[in-house]
C-alpha cells in the first residue's frame, strides 16, 4: 500500500462549489504539505503543517483553507472554486527536525474546474 | 532570494543516447539540500536524490548520475544510455535553511525528457 494516498485521485466541479481533497499517510510524518502544480510553473506551496495544532500559510493560499484532522491526515478545500484552480495538487509529507529529511508526494489530485 | 532555475524545458533524445539536465540555484544560505525528483506521465512525483550543501562528490546510481558544483551554483543530472521509461519530467529543488520557515521545497520549472525508440 501506498504510503501518501490523495482522494479523490480526479474531480471535477463547477466554478462556486465547495470541495475537500484528501490526504493520509502512514508514514508518520509530522510534516505534511500541500502543493499544486501548474503547467510550466513547477509546484508552489499553499499551505504546510508542521503538526495537528500548526498550520500555516504558503506562498499561494488564497481561495484555499486546510485542516490537519490528525497527525496523518491533512485535508486541502476550495471553498468557491473557480477556474483558475484547475491544477494537478499534490500532499507531501516528511519527517520533523532535520534539514535534510525528503519530501514524500502523494500520487496527486486532477482538478478540473468548470 | 531562492530560485531554482531549469533552462531546458523539453529534451528530445533517441534511445541509448547519454543526456544531461542542467539546474542552477540561487541562495545566500550556506547550508541547504538539492533535490531531483522524476514525474513521469502517471503524474506521481517519485524521488531520485538528495544532496547537501557540503557534499560535493559526485554521486552515481545505475544509469543515473549526478554532478554538484557548489562554485557555479549548478547540481546536474545525466542519464547514460537512456531508456523510453525514462521519458518523464524532471524537476530540480532547493531547501534552503531558512530557520523558522515553512522548509518548502523551492521547485524549478521542470524539464520534459522524451526518449524515441
Amino acid at each position: 500500500d501506498a504510503d501518501v494516498t490523495q482522494t479523490p485521485r480526479n474531480r471535477i466541479t463547477k466554478t462556486g462549489k465547495r470541495i475537500m481533497l484528501e490526504c493520509s499517510q502512514t508514514k508518520g510524518h509530522d510534516r505534511m504539505y500541500w502543493y499544486r502544480q501548474d503547467p510550466g510553473l513547477g509546484l508552489r506551496l499553499i499551505y504546510y503543517s508542521f503538526d495537528v495544532k500548526d498550520i500555516n500559510k504558503g506562498e499561494i493560499s488564497d481561495g484555499y483553507s486546510v485542516s490537519r484532522q490528525a497527525q496523518a491526515k491533512f485535508s486541502l478545500s476550495l471553498e468557491s472554486a473557480i477556474p483558475n484552480q484547475t491544477a494537478l495538487y499534490f500532499c507531501a509529507t516528511a519527517r520533523a527536525g532535520q534539514l535534510k529529511e525528503t519530501q514524500y508526494f502523494g500520487p496527486g489530485t486532477r482538478l478540473l474546474v468548470l | 532570494a531562492q530560485k531554482v532555475t531549469q533552462a531546458q524545458t523539453e529534451i528530445s533524445v533517441v534511445e541509448k543516447e547519454d543526456v544531461t539536465l542542467d539546474c542552477v540555484y540561487e541562495t545566500r544560505d550556506t547550508t541547504y539540500y538539492l533535490f531531483w525528483y522524476k514525474q513521469p506521465p502517471s503524474g506521481e512525483l517519485v524521488f531520485l536524490i538528495r544532496r547537501n550543501s557540503f557534499d560535493e562528490q559526485n554521486e552515481i546510481s545505475g544509469r543515473y548520475s549526478w554532478n554538484f558544483q557548489k562554485s557555479t551554483s549548478s547540481f546536474n543530472f545525466t542519464i547514460t544510455a537512456s531508456q523510453v521509461v525514462d521519458s518523464a519530467v524532471y524537476f530540480c529543488a532547493l531547501r534552503p535553511s531558512l530557520r523558522g520557515g515553512s522548509e518548502k521545497l523551492v521547485f524549478g520549472k521542470g524539464t520534459k525528457l522524451t526518449v524515441n525508440p
